[in-house]
């Protein structure tokens, strides 16, 4: 069954250092990889994206994401946090290979940056 | 471009009444889907559109939920009876294919009491 594990209910960091939010997930093929970031009172904002190709993606607001397929993960991670990057944090995966072309989420990692 | 538009943002019922939502997705997006969040949670995929056809409704409890896409482009979706399990977040999102990245609205947060 395709699933997505957040392992993280919430993740504390110190504003300047860096973050890493943790996101493995199980496909019967390969997968599209995606990050939505969603803020208070707002919907969900597209982060970034794994199709193909590099390993490391760059996306939206200084974040970026490493595809490891031997390890099955997708890990967010940003060099210096902003308390302005505080917010709930979703992984979801798409199999490649389904029909129905379903995404499966997460359930979402808070990240609380600190000044 | 503009984005996913949803209406209205906020609405509260009381039980065994019944609502709807709008949306209106990203022109030129073939595929749209409805989700269900509650607080703390992740999305909840309700149902899935491609074009005016659905591709996935597994999750919809259709007893008292039902959604329609006429024409391929607009998509309500109504709740009758509103139960206060129903109180969630219902976001509308949209996407040019399937394999492509979901655009979200804001949600309409539903209160039932």
């Amino acid at each position: 069954a395709q699933s997505v594990a957040q392992p993280e209910d919430q993740v504390n960091v110190a504003e300047g250092n860096p973050l890493t939010v943790k996101c493995t997930y199980s496909v019967s093929g390969n997968p599209y990889l995606f990050w939505y970031v969603q803020y208070p009172n707002r919907g969900l904002q597209f982060l970034l994206k794994y199709i193909t190709g590099d390993n490391l993606v760059k996306g939206s607001y200084g974040f970026e994401a490493e595809f490891n397929k031997s390890q099955t993960s997708f890990h967010l991670k940003k060099p210096s946090a902003l308390v302005s990057d505080s917010a709930l944090y979703f992984c979801a995966v798409r199999d490649i290979g389904d029909s129905n072309y379903q995404l499966i989420w997460g359930a979402g990692t808070k990240l609380i940056i600190k000044p | 471009e503009a984005g996913v538009a949803q209406s209205p943002r906020y609405k509260i019922i009381e039980k065994r009444q019944s609502v709807a939502f709008w949306c209106n997705p990203i022109s030129g997006h073939a595929t749209l889907y409805w989700y269900q969040q509650i607080l703390g949670q992740g999305p909840k995929l309700l149902i899935q559109f491609q074009n005016n056809g659905v591709v996935d409704d597994s999750q919809l409890p259709k007893d008292r939920f039902s959604a329609e896409r006429l024409k391929g482009v607009d998509s309500t979706l109504k709740i009758q009876p509103a139960k206060l399990e129903d109180s969630a977040v219902y976001l509308c999102a949209s996407s040019k294919r399937e394999a492509t990245e979901a655009f979200f609205g804001q949600g309409t947060r539903l209160t039932v009491v």
